[in-house]
């Protein structure tokens, strides 16, 4: 069965510091893999996706993320993290052609002066 | 554009009351999904519509649940009788058929009291 896991429940980094989130995931076939954000009483916008080629794909701001086959991850990454980047996070992955998507319990990231 | 538009945003009503939500997805997009987000969690589908029909309902309640969507346009999503535990917020996303990123209105967060 598929399934994604996001091992870190919150995380807090200071402004203008690196950051990486963790994802794993289950699937038996190369799956199409998602990172969303959510700010407060909002819906989850799409920050960058995998589909196939290149394992490190560039998002919207500031972001990317690196497909690892061997380790079954899918991290995001940003240089430098702003004030403004403080949301949850979801990894997300897609199966059945992707109409299917599998959510992770999502990363609450604060960001601290 | 417009994007995934849903109403109303925020619910209050007492247990074993009805309620019903509203979404209306991008235009074009024949695939129609319902998720459900529990605080602190990530979304977890309940329906998922390929134009009018339910392709995949199998997470839905069925015995409180229900869904349409008539016209393979937009949908309302129903709980009759609503209990305590089914607050939470509620989301619709819609994508292309096959196409592997869905969009995501921003919510409906029901409180049942």
């Amino acid at each position: 069965a598929q399934s994604v896991t996001q091992p870190d429940i919150h995380i807090t980094v200071s402004e203008g510091a690196s950051l990486e989130l963790r994802c794993n995931y289950s699937y038996g076939a190369t799956p199409y893999l998602f990172w969303y954000v959510q700010s407060p009483g909002q819906g989850l916008q799409l920050l960058l996706k995998y589909f196939s080629g290149d394992t490190l794909v560039q998002g919207i701001k500031g972001f990317e993320a690196e497909f690892k086959r061997s380790q079954s991850s899918f991290n995001l990454r940003k240089p430098s993290v702003h004030w403004s980047d403080a949301a949850e996070y979801f990894c997300a992955v897609g199966v059945n052609t992707g109409n299917q998507f599998y959510f992770g319990t999502g990363t609450s990231l604060t960001v601290i002066p | 554009e417009a994007g995934v538009v849903q109403s109303p945003r925020y619910k209050i009503i007492e247990k074993k009351q009805p309620v019903a939500f509203w979404c209306n997805p991008i235009s074009g997009h024949n695939t129609l999904y319902w998720y459900l987000q529990n605080l602190g969690q990530g979304p977890e589908l309940l329906i998922r519509y390929e134009n009018e029909e339910a392709v995949d309902d199998s997470q839905l309640p069925k015995d409180r649940f229900s869904a349409e969507r008539l016209k393979g346009v937009d949908s309302t999503l129903k709980i009759q009788p609503a209990e305590l535990g089914d607050s939470a917020v509620y989301l619709c996303a819609s994508s292309f058929s096959g196409n592997t990123e869905a969009f995501f209105g921003q919510g409906t967060r029901l409180t049942v009291v």
